[in-house]
């Protein structure tokens, strides 16, 4: 199965800020990288797919950016709607794992 | 729109199945995989599995695979999912979710674009 880690598990930052998540795979998966946002009591939400293309209406302010086994999920200028936990997820191959989340927290 | 509605949350003893269905309208059932998520309190999010509702085919993680079982009822566009010999720490929230099929740089890439709203099942004696 391949293994994927994000990092960290949590972040403080102010509105305004510009952020970075990093997420790594055990081994090889391409663009095969899905990123979703997920608030509480909420389902997750989808906002890149194959590493870097932008779900529709999701806000530029979020990219993607990587390819082979590491990648990162930046928000620009963050909003406080954006607090919540963001997960990495592999499309490359079954089972399709998902990282162990980082949860963004207002500082 | 697109959307999935799940059925509402469940209680369960140890050792009882559970079944949980998810109901797709606004687009064309069998040309869409349909994924099952779960996540444990405070925990994840855990694949469990995936069903294609055009031929039945199905794949299953290793961590339920043998209590598992996903179907579809192509008339109604309903995707199921039931978990046999449950335990408690099978408690969770239950998502489906459409695995959509894209075209990138002329490779196809999948992801769960569409998510239901979530089901909860509840292991407890």
């Amino acid at each position: 199965d391949i293994q994927m880690t994000q990092s960290p598990s949590s972040l403080s930052a102010s509105v305004g800020d510009r952020v970075t998540f990093t997420c790594r795979a055990s081994q090889s998966i391409s663009s095969y990288l899905n990123w979703y946002q997920q608030k509480v009591g909420r389902a997750p939400k989808l906002l890149i797919y194959a590493a870097s293309s932008l779900q529709s209406g999701v806000p530029s302010r979020f990219s993607g950016s990587g390819s082979g086994t590491d990648f990162t999920l930046t928000i620009s200028s963050l909003q406080p709607e954006d607090f919540a936990t963001y997960y990495c997820q592999q499309s490359y191959s079954t089972p399709y794992t998902f990282g162990q989340g980082t949860k963004l927290e207002i500082k | 729109q697109v959307q999935l509605v799940q059925s509402g949350a469940e209680v369960k003893k140890p050792g009882a199945s559970v079944k949980v269905s998810c109901k797709a309208s606004g687009y064309t059932f069998t040309s869409y995989g349909i994924n099952w998520v779960r996540q444990a309190p405070g925990q994840g999010l855990e694949w469990m599995g995936w069903i294609s509702p055009y031929n039945g085919n199905t794949n299953y993680a290793q961590t339920v695979q043998g209590r598992v079982t996903m179907t579809t009822d192509t008339s109604t566009s309903t995707a199921y999912m039931e978990l046999r010999s449950l335990r408690s720490d099978d408690t969770a929230v239950y998502y489906c979710a459409r695995w959509f099929r894209d075209v990138v740089t002329a490779n196809y890439y999948y992801y769960m674009d569409v998510w239901g709203q979530g089901t909860t099942v509840t292991v407890s004696s």
